[in-house]
């Protein structure tokens, strides 16, 4: 399977406890976005990757929120401290470097937070 | 903020019928896409329509832009069971590379 990979597809944590969730895109993919889904709404942008470098976050991506693509390839996505109010899916897309192009995405990651 | 709305929210229909969904936007873009998200799931990438074109087709799916209304539409024709999904449309705004998407629109189709 060549498509975007995301682990784990479920977590369930206690609040004020750390998750961290991985993304593997398409491999020749250079750009990596991070969204966030909650029910009934459409994906909100958090952040997105060019290569290694994170060239934009949203205002949503509070300081609890953190995201790293070392060399490029996986990505991580953590919280810390999680809230009721994190407990959402976390979606991974990847795309090609020529810009606004359309995105892949991997099957999300479910957070809920107890 | 969300830049796409779709209207409605909610629809159903019965198998073999079209179905049609409208997006609305705020600003200029660079194109516009639809993605379908079935229950639990990621996106899929369903057509994306460029700003300087007026209609698309692909298989059963036709989407149209209408930039002076900053609106668009997608119909499914001749609907299947397997159609049933969420549906978004996605814009690209101008000097933006990210995607911001509507709340979409929620299909059933009856057997």
């Amino acid at each position: 399977d060549t498509g975007v990979s995301q682990d784990p597809r479920h977590k369930i944590t206690k609040r004020g406890q750390n998750v961290t969730f991985r993304c593997d895109p398409i491999s020749e993919h250079n750009r990596l976005y991070w969204y966030r889904q909650t029910l009934g709404q459409g994906p909100e942008f958090l952040t997105y990757f060019q290569n290694e470098a994170q060239l934009e976050k949203s205002r949503l991506l509070s300081d609890r929120f953190s995201a790293e693509r070392p060399k490029g390839s996986f990505s991580t996505l953590e919280i810390q401290r999680t809230e009721q109010g994190d407990s959402a899916m976390y979606l991974c897309a990847s795309s090609l470097d020529r810009g606004r192009e359309k995105l892949f995405f991997g099957s999300g990651t479910q957070l809920s937070v107890l | 903020s969300q830049q796409g709305e779709e209207d409605p929210q909610a629809l159903s229909i019965q198998e073999g019928e079209n179905a049609t969904m409208n997006c609305s936007y705020k600003t200029s873009i660079n194109n516009l896409q639809w993605y379908r998200q079935n229950s639990g799931r990621g996106l899929v990438h369903l057509i994306l329509i460029r700003s300087n074109e007026r209609e698309k087709h692909s298989g059963r799916l036709r989407v149209t832009l209408d930039t002076s209304k900053k609106s668009s539409s997608l119909l499914i024709t001749a609907s299947r069971a397997a159609d049933t999904a969420s549906y978004f449309c996605a814009t690209t705004p101008l000097n933006d590379y990210k995607l911001s998407f509507g709340a979409g629109t929620t299909v059933t189709v009856r057997a």
